[in-house]
This record gives C-alpha cells, sequence and structure tokens, in this order.
C-alpha cells in the first residue's frame, strides 16, 4: 500500500530483551516521527527526523531508546533492556516536509514485555 | 498539570445526536489545533485543523476554539456508527509545527 508501514504489528518480549521496531514512510516523506500511545493515554512524541538533519531526539525517555534513519527512508526504533513500563503502541509517522504538513500515521507496533 | 486535557470518556450516544467533544490547553502560546480520529488498533488520522479562533465547519464536524478560556471542541452532528472511534486534540510544541501534544483522547461510541 501507499501508507506508512510498520512492523512487526504486534511483539511479545521477555523483560531485559532488546527489541526493534520498522518504519517504511510514505514514498517522498522527508519528515519521519515516533510517537509512544500507553493504555489511556494520548501520543507522546519521541523522535522526529527531517532530511539530512540531526534528529530531534528530545522526547525519548530514557538513553535505552534509540532510533536511526538510514538512506533517508526507513528508520529503526530500538528499545535496549525493555521494561515493563515499556509496553504501548508505538507509531510512527511521516510527512512531506516539516512544519505545517500533513503528519500520516502508520497502525503502530503492539509491544507487550512480559 | 498536562498541557492539553481531555476527559477520556467513554462518551455513548444515540445514532442522530449531537456530540461534543473538548479539550483544554495550558499554554496560551498555542496557536494550531487539530482533532485526529482513531479506529480501534489504527493509527491516527487528521480530521481537522484550526489555526485562529472562531468555529471551521467541514461536512457534519465543527471545530470550535476558544482562545480566551483557552477550550477547544469538536462538534459532529447527525452522529454516526461509523463515528464510533477515539477523538484526539493535538497542538503543535511551540515554536514549531513538528512536534505534537495530544491529549489523551475520548472515546465516542455511536449506538443504532
Amino acid at each position: 500500500g501507499a501508507g506508512v508501514s510498520q512492523s512487526p504489528s504486534n511483539k511479545v518480549t521477555e523483560k531485559g530483551k532488546d527489541v526493534e521496531l520498522r518504519c517504511d514512510p510514505i514514498s517522498g516523506h522527508t519528515a519521519l516521527y515516533w510517537y509512544r500511545q500507553s493504555l489511556g493515554q494520548g501520543l507522546e512524541f519521541l523522535i522526529y527526523f527531517q532530511g539530512n538533519s540531526a534528529p530531534d531526539k528530545s522526547g525519548l525517555p530514557s538513553d535505552r531508546f534509540s532510533a536511526e534513519r538510514t538512506g533517508g527512508s526507513v528508520s529503526t526504533l530500538t528499545i535496549q533492556r525493555t521494561q515493563q513500563e515499556d509496553s504501548a503502541v508505538y507509531l510512527c509517522a511521516s510527512s512531506l516536509g516539516g512544519n505545517g504538513n500533513t503528519i500520516y500515521f502508520g497502525e503502530g507496533s503492539w509491544l507487550t514485555v512480559v | 498539570q498536562k498541557e492539553v486535557e481531555q476527559d477520556p470518556g467513554p462518551l455513548s450516544v444515540p445514532e442522530g445526536a449531537i456530540v461534543s467533544l473538548n479539550c483544554t490547553y495550558s499554554n496560551s502560546a498555542f496557536q494550531y489545533f487539530m482533532w485526529y480520529r482513531q479506529y480501534s488498533r489504527k493509527g491516527p488520522e487528521l480530521l481537522m485543523y484550526t489555526y485562529s479562533s472562531g468555529n471551521k465547519e467541514d461536512g457534519r464536524f465543527t471545530a470550535q476554539v476558544d482562545k480566551s478560556s483557552k477550550y477547544i471542541s469538536l462538534f459532529i452532528r447527525d452522529s454516526q456508527p461509523s463515528d464510533s472511534a477515539t477523538y484526539l486534540c493535538a497542538t503543535p510544541f511551540s515554536g514549531g509545527y513538528n512536534k505534537l501534544i495530544f491529549g489523551a483522547g475520548t472515546r465516542l461510541a455511536v449506538h443504532p
């Protein structure tokens, strides 16, 4: 499809393990975002990539979280040494540019840490 | 205090009812407001956005901003079962549109 694609859709992992979540943005979109949505909570901004600029990592909750974007397209969000409080839906989004452009979300990766 | 507050509901209404969804915000510098709709196990999709005080209408949906009271509303007329979803208000962090602050979302159920 032409939308934002995320994988895996669902992931159950044991506490202490590392996980990688992948996002494939809409073709041609230069801006890419990661948000986290915990049960009953609104979306929480994590990180923002825009073209070749340094990413805005101001929303990452701890140094266990990191993200990269290769070739200005696909992005991977990595959570090291997962904790139970990391259980959430991780949503990726992309937009044509930065300011003022509509953000399109993927369906999310549902992470459960047991 | 959260920067954007939203009653999580759930809100249950009969088909055809007028629905009012509301958010309050704390920072008077916020100028740009959005409403997203999120169906179960889907990503949010942009429904409407407003830049200034007043009303903006799109079909059965009306977005309203009252900057004096820091209050934003979304009205749905002639609500349909297909409107059943979670509605999230959002505003960009001050200084840029790249990052959004979301309310917790209000879950709406429209029953036939």
